[in-house]
């Protein structure tokens, strides 16, 4: 049972629009950064978007992040089938003073 | 270019210790966290534990704690886990992963990672 709560799976179609939830508490997202991590099939995890909103150097525009109270929104627009992986929210829980990780979303590109 | 090596998994029996290790380059050591974490295979990620730039600070995962040691060594560029009591649900792949920040207790991503080791405890 992970303390960030995500869907298990999503799935659109080439060239649409997806979103992937994350859902905490006022411990852990509510009171700090989120970021989202990519792991592509057979892969180690990617950094994607870090401090709620920003994006590392070399990450497309396509990919977003959003945060309001105690959840988080990554956002991927103009999906393409590379875009297939399963992708994790994580941040600081300052309650359990540990890093803690949603239970990951598959993303299938129909 | 950030490069993170793990070495040191393998097949080890249940209550037995096994020391994983992690050469980094590509950037300057010693002036962030380093982090391991762990993913047992089709299933999520888990964070073991992490370390400051300096050594001072050491935190671990509630299911680790008491039985795993983070350690590192700046001048070698290397970062260690020390795991011992090992049990079957310690069986995963354990990645090497460099902190944003120089300290690992806060909500600064872990920017980049290892291709990891596993670990399989069995007897």
């Amino acid at each position: 049972q992970s303390v960030l709560t995500q869907p298990p799976s999503v799935s659109a179609a080439p060239g649409q629009t997806v979103t992937i939830s994350c859902s905490g508490s006022s411990s852990n997202i509510g009171h700090n950064y989120v970021s989202w991590y990519q792991q592509l099939p057979g892969t180690a995890p990617k950094l994607l978007i870090y401090d709620n909103d920003r994006r590392p150097s070399g990450i497309p525009d396509r990919f977003s992040g959003s945060k309001s109270g105690t959840s988080a929104t990554l956002g991927i627009t103009g999906l393409q089938t590379g875009d297939e992986a399963d992708y994790y929210c994580g941040t600081w829980d300052s309650s359990l003073s540990a890093v803690v990780f949603g239970g990951g979303t598959k993303l299938t590109v129909l | 270019e950030v490069q993170l090596v793990e070495s040191g998994g393998g097949l080890v029996q249940p209550g037995r210790s096994l020391r994983l290790s992690c050469a980094a380059s590509g950037f300057t050591f010693d002036d962030y966290a380093m982090h391991w974490v762990r993913q047992v295979p089709g299933r999520g990620l888990e964070w073991v534990s992490g370390i400051s730039w300096d050594s001072y600070e050491a935190l671990f995962g509630d299911s680790v704690k008491g039985r795993f040691t983070i350690s590192r060594d700046n001048a070698k560029n290397s970062l260690y886990l020390q795991l011992n009591s090992l049990t079957t649900e310690d069986t995963a792949i354990y990645y090497c992963a460099k902190g944003y920040a120089v300290r690992p207790g806060n909500s600064r991503p872990i920017d980049f990672w290892g291709q990891g080791t596993l670990v399989t405890v069995s007897s």
